[in-house]
């Protein structure tokens, strides 16, 4: 049975500040994993996809690593700004139709 | 202009009550899903559905009935509510096959007294 943690639950880091999310997984039988934001009282935005033969992939300030053999994932957001608060999620798809089993989210806090 | 919408976007019930919540796409794609996510924040699967197939059932309660009258509409129908269907609920969609982005709703937030 697929469990995904990530580590740590809750951050809080000063603007301009560059991070790191973590996402691990059991299950290293994955098709992708996918990093999603939440904004509060709102739904899910998927941020990046890595599809299993990736290492990583990019969009603007993210950065996504995936090492599937270790079963593990970072998300990498550089000079950080108070628009990026919001709890990030991981999801790793395994099995059959597309099934997506989600980490517990790290709760991110940009102050000025 | 909403790709994938939800409605209510809150619910207040009574226990022992039945409700619905609607989901529609219009992204044209095959396969929608139903999460829950729970007051720890825990997202989890309910459903999935392929072209108005069945393809994911998550070991949820015979209360809990998914309709697909068409493969842009999944809706959620509960029967005899009870304190602990209180979540928010998630509908999603994609494209049908594996490793493809899923789209999802703004959340219908359950609340059963």
């Amino acid at each position: 049975k697929q469990e995904v943690t990530q580590i740590p639950a809750a951050l809080s880091v000063p603007e301009g500040e560059n991070l790191v999310l973590n996402c691990s997984f059991t299950d290293s039988a994955i098709y992708n994993l996918q990093w999603f934001r939440q904004d509060p009282g709102k739904g899910l935005t998927s941020l990046l996809l890595i599809q299993s033969s990736q290492r990583e992939q990019t969009s603007g300030r993210l950065n996504a690593s995936l090492d599937k053999s270790s079963g593990r994932s970072t998300l990498y957001i550089a000079a950080s700004q108070p628009g990026d608060s919001a709890t990030y999620l991981c999801a790793v798809e395994t099995g059959t139709a597309s099934k997506l089993t989600f980490g517990t989210g790290t709760r991110l806090q940009v102050t000025l | 202009d909403t790709a994938v919408s939800q409605t209510p976007k809150y619910l207040v019930t009574q226990m022992g009550n039945d409700k619905s919540i609607k989901c529609e796409q219009n992204l044209g794609h095959d396969t929608m899903y139903w999460y829950k996510q729970d007051s720890k924040k825990f997202l989890k699967i309910m459903f999935s559905y392929n072209n108005k197939e069945l393809i994911i059932n998550e070991t949820v309660p015979n209360r809990f009935s998914p309709k697909s009258p068409d493969k842009a509409h999944l809706n959620l129908h509960i029967n005899s509510l009870e304190l602990g269907d209180s979540a928010v609920y998630f509908c999603a969609s994609s494209q049908v096959g594996t490793s493809v982005e899923q789209f999802f709703g703004p959340g219908t937030r359950l609340t059963v007294l």
